[in-house]
């Protein structure tokens, strides 16, 4: 069974500061997907990384990165000098690679409300 | 041009009655998917089609029965409905064999009263 555990509930900070959003998943797969997807208060999920199990390199992207570590099965995700914008709720997902009846569906962690005050 | 869209985006109904929800992909992807998400914000799949072909059921009641009437399109029905049955649904599409993330729809609130 594959499951992904967002431990925050809600994180609040106040702009500008950093923010480190965890995710910690489990799964019987060698191979597999891991995903960081935001809802903003609109409503709709924005996809921001995927990240493959045989790649355990940290992606920096503007003031987003992840640090993906297999052997503590963590992908957590920090916002770097965080903006009124990023308010939303941040979802982690698992998928498996390929093949069997459960191939291609996203098991989503419960999701971590941040709300960045000005 | 819209990626994945659903119609309709709020759809406010009585109890007991039967609705439906459209959704359709442009992307020519062969696989679609219904997740729902509840008051909690959880979100978890329910179906999944491939090449119009059910590939995957998550224990969901009966009273909902997904459509595929081409790999463009998947609609959900929903029978008889019932008060937890309030939720956000989201149609996705994504290509089999491929490493791509799903692409979402914007959402259906369905609120059953």
């Amino acid at each position: 069974a594959q499951k992904v555990t967002q431990a925050q509930t809600e994180i609040s900070v106040v702009e500008k500061e950093d923010v480190t959003l965890d995710c910690v998943y489990e799964t019987r797969d060698t191979t597999y997907y891991l995903f960081w997807y935001k809802q903003p208060p609109s409503g709709e999920l924005v996809f921001l990384i995927r990240r493959n199990s045989f790649d355990e390199q940290n992606e920096i992207s503007g003031r987003y990165s992840w640090n993906f570590q297999k052997s503590t099965s963590s992908f957590n995700f920090t916002i770097t000098a965080s903006q009124v914008v990023d308010s939303a709720v941040y979802f982690c997902a698992l998928r498996r690679n390929a093949g069997g009846t459960s191939y291609g569906k996203l098991t989503f962690g419960q999701g971590t409300i941040l709300t960045v005050h000005p | 041009d819209t990626a994945v869209s659903q119609t309709p985006k709020y759809l406010v109904t009585q109890m007991g009655n039967d609705k439906s929800i459209k959704c359709e992909q442009n992307l020519g992807h062969d696989t679609m998917y219904w997740y729902k998400q509840d008051s909690k914000k959880f979100l978890k799949i329910m179906f999944s089609y491939n090449n119009k072909e059910l590939i995957i059921n998550e224990t969901v009641p009966n009273r909902f029965s997904p459509k595929s009437p081409d790999k463009a399109h998947l609609n959900l029905h929903i029978n008889s409905l019932e008060l937890g049955d309030s939720a956000v649904y989201f149609c996705a599409s994504s290509q089999e064999g491929s490493s791509d993330e799903q692409f979402f729809g914007p959402g259906t609130r369905l609120t059953v009263l």
